[in-house]
């Protein structure tokens, strides 16, 4: 089944610093989310790479793809206390089709 | 970006109890989702909803879930006889391009 799978499991990084956060997955997919999610909280929609795009960028968020490798990659830039959350990729296959998540990256900002 | 609520916010329930757990997209829609997250781990897909009818279910939608939509904008999952590991959070979504998350009801089943 596709799976978004998110490497590492939890990062730890200063302030200010970049984090980054990889997602491979196992099928073929029609596009890919980045979500975050606090704890305990709902799941906030960050954006959303389809299959023909490689790169997509969204104020400090970047977001690469690359279907070959089936694999994606997002990127924080200069990294703040309110950055500290969860952060799934999700993927789905076709237009009314289930979005599967992945395990998801824990993220902690360091003050 | 779509509007989707969830009530109640949170629900205390006793095994064995029915739950009805509700979602009101503010327009109207035709593509709709449940999914679960039980605490500290990933979300997960139950069912998909379209045009009134089941279109997808998982291995966890048993025959003690069922979903409707009642009135034409309340969409609805109901567990029939709620068990202790029925416990966590239970998101809907709408598809309007992408899926738009509500924001949760955390069901505890004590």
């Amino acid at each position: 089944s596709q799976q978004g799978e998110e490497d590492p499991q939890a990062l730890s990084i200063q302030e200010g610093e970049n984090a980054t956060m990889n997602c491979s997955y196992k099928t073929s997919i029609n596009n890919l989310q980045w979500y975050r999610q606090n704890s305990g909280r709902g799941l906030v929609h960050l954006i959303l790479i389809r299959s023909n795009e490689r790169e997509k960028h969204s104020g400090r968020l970047r977001v690469t793809l690359d279907t070959s490798k089936k694999s994606s990659s997002l990127l924080i830039t200069a990294s703040r206390a309110a950055d500290t959350a969860s952060y799934f990729c999700a993927t789905d296959a076709d237009r009314d089709d289930k979005i599967i998540f992945g395990k998801g990256t824990r993220l902690h900002i360091l003050p | 970006e779509p509007e989707v609520t969830q009530t109640p916010s949170h629900q205390v329930t006793q095994m064995g109890q029915e739950v009805i757990l509700r979602c009101v997209p503010i327009s109207n829609h035709l593509y709709f989702y449940w999914y679960r997250q039980i605490l500290g781990q990933k979300v997960e897909f139950l069912v998909s909803f379209y045009n009134n009818e089941i279109s997808e279910k998982s291995e966890i939608f048993d025959d003690q879930f069922s979903v409707e939509r009642p009135d034409g904008s309340n969409f609805t999952l109901k567990i029939r006889s709620t068990k202790l590991e029925d416990s966590a959070m239970y998101f809907c979504a709408i598809r309007v391009g992408e899926q738009y998350f509500g924001p949760g009801t955390r069901l505890t089943v004590t």
